[in-house]
């Protein structure tokens, strides 16, 4: 059984650009949440989907946004990008809610410049 | 709201010593307690969980937690440490069904030979 799958690994982006990142979840995974994680800060909530609706969202700005489609791949999408944007931003998915198990990606590095 | 405290950044530990890596959480409703384990450029891996049930949890590669509801504890614990136990070590709460999964700031734990 394939795992969690994030694309693209890594990330070279500049200030002001927009970025879009993936995640396939496992085959039959309805739940995708993602987290952003700093060395400062851990690993914070950004948001959950589930069934191609956002189920829970955590405190970040307007910029962070993202939607699921009908096979359950995710995708989040960063506008206006800042250098405080840089982090590893991880995916993990759940059979039905992510508050019983969750199986992360191996993430994806954005480097802001 | 949820929230956890993990009481140690790093832990240093000899190896075949045993460790504890602590952790409190606070919360108004009843919760699901977690520990993920991170080895370096990797996402995060399930150790054990407590759903409900009994307090002791066993999980994979050793380790244990128990469940402490009047101390609001979920400590991890591991007999006799190996080097490839060398990771950071992530204490999660989640409110229940449908709730979101908070993590705490991770502890490093540093394998001494």
């Amino acid at each position: 059984k394939a795992g969690v799958t994030q694309t693209p690994r890594y990330l070279i982006k500049t200030r002001g650009q927009q970025v879009t990142l993936s995640c396939s979840p496992i085959s039959g995974h309805r739940s995708v949440s993602w987290y952003q994680q700093t060395p400062g800060q851990g690993l914070q909530f950004l948001f959950e989907y589930f069934s191609e609706t956002q189920r829970n969202k955590g405190n970040f700005p307007g910029r962070f946004s993202g939607r699921q489609f009908s096979n359950s791949r995710s995708e989040m999408n960063v506008s206006t990008l800042e250098l405080g944007d840089s982090a590893l931003y991880l995916c993990a998915s759940s059979l039905g809610t992510a508050s019983t198990e969750a199986f992360f990606g191996q993430g994806t590095r954005l480097t802001v410049v | 709201a949820q929230s956890v405290t993990q009481l140690d950044s790093q832990v240093p530990v000899f190896e075949e010593a045993p460790v504890e890596l602590r952790c409190n959480y606070s919360s108004s409703v009843s919760v699901y307690l977690f520990w993920y384990v991170q080895y370096p450029n990797q996402g995060l891996q399930l150790l054990l969980k407590y759903l409900s049930g009994s307090t002791l949890v066993k999980g994979i590669n050793g380790f244990e937690a128990e469940f402490n509801k009047s101390q609001t504890s979920f400590h991890l614990r591991k007999p006799s440490v190996h080097i490839s136990d060398t990771a950071e070590y992530f204490c999660a709460v989640s409110g229940g069904r449908d709730d979101k999964i908070i993590f705490g700031k991770g502890t490093r734990l540093h394998i001494l030979p």
